[in-house]
């Protein structure tokens, strides 16, 4: 089955850890994403990479740090000195060939965070 | 910097169309996308329209834009229970970053 996975589904932190989300796919997708979601708002983007070994910060990205060492694999840390971690966490893959309607990204299941 | 807007809340009864409304202030948008979320779960696509066209239909769904206006709508015909959710409108653009800018959503609740 070719897809995006996201694990772990539920994630419990103490204040002052860090925390690793694993985001996985093998859609031999480009380009990977990850948003945050709170409630009652829309998705804000936290990092993106469109290319192995590079990436871009986005709108949140303070408190957060990513990797890309391999094209399948783009892992979220969320460090100590994210204020407020709580939220859903949502990480999308795309082909990234834009203006051909084939950049289109898909998303993963999500893991819920929760800081204790 | 851009923005995307949507009512928050619509409510119909089974069998009756739905229209869910978005506007959105990129004038450089070349895609705009409709996902659906249920509960605890992550976004499914449903369908998106390029910006040079007006209208996309795909089975029970219609997607009208206005470019001019700023305008995209998305109909649901015949809606059922199971189209109870969380819609999104969102946009990408040809300029540089091609992550996508979402609205805050809009809960569709279908009443039997």
């Amino acid at each position: 089955d070719g897809g995006i996975t996201q694990s772990p589904k539920y994630l419990f932190r103490k204040e002052g850890q860090n925390v690793t989300l694993s985001c996985e796919q093998n859609l031999n997708h480009d380009a990977m994403y990850w948003y945050r979601q709170d409630p009652g708002q829309g998705l804000r983007l936290i990092y993106y990479s469109q290319i192995v070994n590079d990436f871009q910060k986005g709108d949140i990205a303070e408190g957060y740090s990513v990797s890309r060492e391999k094209k399948e694999s783009f892992p979220l840390t969320v460090t100590s000195a994210q204020k407020n971690p709580t939220a859903f966490y949502l990480c999308a893959s795309s082909i990234d060939a834009p203006g051909t309607g084939e950049d289109t990204q898909y998303f993963g299941p999500g893991t819920r965070l929760t800081v204790l | 910097g851009e923005d995307v807007e949507q009512s928050l809340f619509l409510s119909v009864r089974e069998g009756d169309s739905s229209v869910i409304n978005c506007t959105y202030t990129d004038s450089s948008s070349t895609y705009l996308y409709w996902y659906k979320q249920e509960p605890g779960a992550g976004l499914q696509l449903l369908t998106y329209i390029f910006s040079n066209m007006d209208m996309k239909q795909d089975q029970r769904l219609t997607v009208l834009l206005n470019k001019k206006d700023k305008h995209l709508s998305l109909r649901i015909a015949d809606t059922q229970t199971g189209d109870s959710a969380i819609y999104f409108c969102a946009e990408t653009s040809d300029t540089g970053r091609r992550a996508l800018t979402f609205g805050s959503g809009t809960r569709l609740q279908v009443q039997p």
